[in-house]
């Protein structure tokens, strides 16, 4: 993988159901994963930083799992509800283009479902 | 005012003007970003100040022009653009620690441009 990639594109799951999507990027030459929450008409907001294999971090009914060594991280909602609807962005740096600037997948849109 | 304010919201441009995006971060921070966003494609970085350094993608074109006078403010400026440059342009801006790769970006609401 050369690139952070993101599946699925997009989701609708009901009110109550959980979820997780997943985010692969570059094993090699791994600084950090992040994850943001991009809702309609505001802007990308942080959810996530990890940077050691195995991380896991948690904020509310969202958490978010680290695999570095083979390069993807998951995110989890549990017990989905209709204000979770948003995009869903993961970044990483990429070798070679500087370690603090991030690149991003094209996002996992979120539709719950009230 | 406080993160980070982008103006205008929103623009509308025929391809022979020049404008100018404008954003400008109230959280001390030491790095700039401007970043692309066009219907079912990624975030595209296009700029970075960081550490009164200036990084570039190099796939942008040279209509695109960037200026950053100090670390609270950043420009984008646009002159005779296309219209598949139409698009959101986001700012953002961070605190660099080192080679982390771990600094949180803190993002503008965006400016729509539209290009006809």
């Amino acid at each position: 993988i050369l690139n952070v990639e993101q599946s699925p594109q997009s989701l609708h799951v009901q009110e109550g159901d959980s979820t997780n999507f997943t985010c692969s990027f570059p094993s090699s030459n791994f600084y950090a994963l992040h994850w943001y929450r991009w809702e309609t008409a505001k802007s990308p907001e942080a959810l996530f930083v990890m940077t050691l294999n195995g991380d896991e971090k948690k904020k509310g009914r969202i958490s978010a799992t680290l695999n570095t060594k083979e390069g993807y991280s998951y995110l989890y909602i549990k017990g989905s509800q209709p204000e979770d609807s948003a995009t869903y962005l993961c970044a990483s740096p990429l070798r070679g283009a500087g370690a603090n600037n991030l690149f991003f997948g094209t996002g996992t849109r979120l539709t719950v479902i009230p | 005012e406080t993160g980070v304010t982008q103006t205008p919201r929103h623009l509308v441009m025929g391809m022979t003007n020049k404008k100018s995006l404008k954003c400008e971060q109230h959280l001390g921070h030491n790095a700039m970003y401007w970043y692309k966003q066009s219907a079912k494609k990624p975030l595209e970085l296009m700029f970075v100040y960081s550490l009164e350094e200036r990084v570039e993608n190099n796939s942008v074109p040279s209509r695109f022009s960037p200026e950053c006078p100090n670390s609270s403010h950043l420009f984008l400026h646009l002159h005779t653009l296309q219209p598949e440059d139409s698009a959101l342009y986001l700012c953002a801006s961070s605190q660099v620690f080192g080679e982390s790769g771990a600094n949180v970006l803190t993002f503008g609401a965006g400016s729509r441009l539209t290009v006809l």
